[in-house]
């Protein structure tokens, strides 16, 4: 069975700091993943996603993420935030099912 | 352009009231899907579909129903055997369903409160 964990219920960061969201999955053997921002009221919109190859994926908006297989992990990262980051972000993982697996998601709040 | 269009925006639905929400696709995907998505609990799967006149359940399809009689639009039947329908619910599409790689395209959703 496939699962995924957003350890962080909301974070928030001043504009111009670094981020790191947090998204531990669970699968045996090397999952796909995903990281989806939702703007409050809209759909989501994907970010990035992981399937093979460098384990350094970059994205669209300044995002990228890190899969570490290690750590069964694929934390979403920026270097410097904007206010208009401020959104939900989810990370999602397929594996044993052709259906992702969603997080509960990582609230962004960004102070100016 | 494409996209996935839901409508409406909000919608309220009485007791005892079916109501349908609406969503449509220009993007000739094949797979579509129904999420509910309450806060804090991330998105829940009620309804899937892998092609035309064929769909299966979710993990929460009771109280719900769809058909998918056009490749283009999957309407999703919210019954009054829903007891808790508040939520903010999504439709999202994909090229194809069985493909591990595949995005799913989402659109903006439908807001639905009970008076």
């Amino acid at each position: 069975a496939q699962s995924v964990t957003q350890p962080d219920i909301h974070i928030t960061v001043s504009e111009g700091a670094s981020l790191e969201l947090r998204c531990n999955y669970s699968y045996g053997a090397t999952p796909y993943l995903f990281w989806y921002v939702q703007s409050p009221g809209q759909g989501l919109q994907l970010l990035l996603k992981y399937f093979s190859g460098d384990t350094l994926v970059q994205g669209i908006k300044g995002f990228e993420a890190e899969f570490k297989r290690s750590q069964s992990s694929f934390n979403l990262r920026k270097p410097s935030v904007h206010w208009s980051d401020a959104a939900e972000y989810f990370c999602a993982v397929r594996g044993g099912s052709y259906i992702p697996t969603f997080g509960r998601g990582t609230s962004l709040i960004v102070h100016p | 352009d494409g996209g996935i269009t839901q409508s409406p925006k909000y919608l309220f639905r009485k007791e005892g009231q079916n109501v349908t929400l609406s969503c449509e696709q220009n993007l000739n995907h094949d797979a579509m899907y129904w999420y509910r998505q309450d806060p804090g609990q991330g998105l829940r799967l009620i309804y899937y579909s892998q092609i035309v006149n064929d769909f299966q359940k979710g993990d929460i399809a009771e109280g719900y129903s769809v058909s998918r009689e056009k490749k283009e639009s999957f309407p999703l039947t919210v019954t009054s055997a829903q007891k808790n329908p508040t939520a903010f619910y999504l439709c999202a599409s994909s090229v194809l369903w069985d493909s591990l790689q595949e995005t799913q395209y989402f659109g903006p959703g439908t807001r639905l409160l009970v008076l």
